[in-house]
This record gives structure tokens, C-alpha cells and sequence, in this order.
């Protein structure tokens, strides 16, 4: 919460389809990562960037994609061959010299 | 690889009770373990930061211990409140890429 923004809160995908999570922040931190949680489990890295137009794979990043074009955004694809993609995604961010991580508010993401 | 586990997975208990919240990770070699709270549908605070090289942290009611060699972090809070309801997730950091490996938490439930 506080200066990041992920939107929308829900979001419907159908068979097929590529569609787009938004994670912005005005912290002014140059780290953010996208984070996937599933029910009763802890959150698993897919992706993160350090710096603008820089990113690495996390653990999970088979059938998503990103993109830092821009200090304050990192949006989240998740394609059509990413085949379980109903959870809840979490963006975050971090400065260098901090080591905590700030959250957004969350995406939920379901299937049709 | 990793792995981070926390006990129990549930918990239930009176308002007013001190409790404790247990994680444990395989590889002691780390840079820092963090505790977050998350509330129902919505993102994770961070609780408590401690370093590799600290043995415990305080803040408020709520008292975060850490025995690198054991593998072993404990989450204390003392006289417990109904407001203390929510998910508690533990998380490590290896070396300095601030990359976090979380657990799956413990769904905590103070009754009035």
C-alpha cells in the first residue's frame, strides 16, 4: 500500500488470452518484483528488476512476462501459455540501502 | 535450494494470551529474515527486520528472535488482540540480491 499502486483489484481471464497486470510506485525505488500467492501458501518470485530496463526470472516465471521501461512501473503479463494462472499477485518494491520490501495492495486474478 | 517452513499453520487463542509464531529455514548461510502481516485479500506490512548478524528484534508487543545456526526464528506477541488477526509470514533473504523466500504462514485468530 502507500505510494504503490496495482490495478485492477480483479481481473477475469479467458482460454486463450494474454492480459495485463499495472504495478506503479512513486517511492522512487529502484528495485520491484512480482510475487504470485496461492491459498494457505507463501509468495514465490516470478520476476524482478533492479533497474529501469533490467529484469531476472525468479522461480516461477514460465508463462509470464515483464517489462521496466520506466522507474515507476513494472507490468505483469501472464499469457496464454501460463496454463494456472488464478492466484493473488503482489508487486513490491525496494530501495538500495533498505532492505525491506514494500507491498501493493494486490491483483486477483480468475479464470473463465 | 531454500526452504522455509512455519508452524502451526493455524492458530486460535484468547484475547489477552502471549504467543509465539515459529519458522525455520534449511540454509543458515543468510542475509536477513523478515516478518510481515497480511490481512485478508490485501497486501504484506513489514512487522520486523532482523539482521544475519542480530539475535532478536522489538517493536511494540511484538518481539522477533533469531538463532542463525539452528535455522530457527521465533515471532513473540504478548497479550494478544482481536485486531492481531491475520496471516504471519516469515521470510529470508540469501546474500544480497534481496531476493526473499517466504513461508506459507500462520493464520493467526485472536477471539474476543
Amino acid at each position: 500500500d502507500g505510494g504503490i499502486t496495482q490495478s485492477p483489484k480483479y481481473l477475469f481471464r479467458k482460454e486463450g488470452q494474454n492480459v495485463t497486470l499495472s504495478c506503479e510506485q512513486n517511492l522512487n525505488h529502484d528495485a520491484m518484483y512480482w510475487y504470485r500467492q496461492d491459498p494457505g501458501q507463501g509468495l514465490r518470485l516470478i520476476y524482478y528488476s533492479q533497474i529501469v530496463n533490467d529484469f531476472q526470472k525468479g522461480d516461477i516465471a514460465e508463462g509470464y512476462s515483464v517489462s521496466r521501461e520506466k522507474k515507476e512501473s513494472f507490468p505483469l503479463t501472464v499469457t496464454s501459455a501460463q496454463k494456472n494462472p488464478t492466484a493473488f499477485y503482489l508487486c513490491a518494491t525496494s530501495t538500495w540501502g533498505q532492505e525491506t520490501q514494500y507491498f501493493g495492495p494486490g491483483t486477483r486474478l480468475l479464470v473463465l | 535450494k531454500q526452504e522455509v517452513t512455519q508452524i502451526p499453520a493455524a492458530l486460535s487463542v484468547p484475547e489477552g494470551e502471549n504467543l509465539v509464531l515459529n519458522c525455520s529455514f534449511t540454509d543458515s548461510a543468510i542475509y536477513n529474515l523478515q516478518w510481515f502481516r497480511q490481512d485478508p485479500g490485501k497486501g504484506l506490512t513489514s512487522l520486523l527486520l532482523i539482521q544475519s548478524s542480530q539475535r532478536e528484534q522489538t517493536s511494540g508487543r511484538l518481539n522477533a528472535s533469531l538463532d542463525k545456526s539452528s535455522g530457527r526464528s521465533t515471532l513473540y506477541i504478548a497479550a494478544s488482540q482481536p485486531g492481531d488477526s491475520a496471516t504471519y509470514l516469515c521470510a529470508v533473504t540469501l546474500g544480497s540480491a534481496r531476493q526473499l523466500t517466504f513461508g506459507s504462514g500462520t493464520q493467526l485468530t485472536v477471539l474476543p
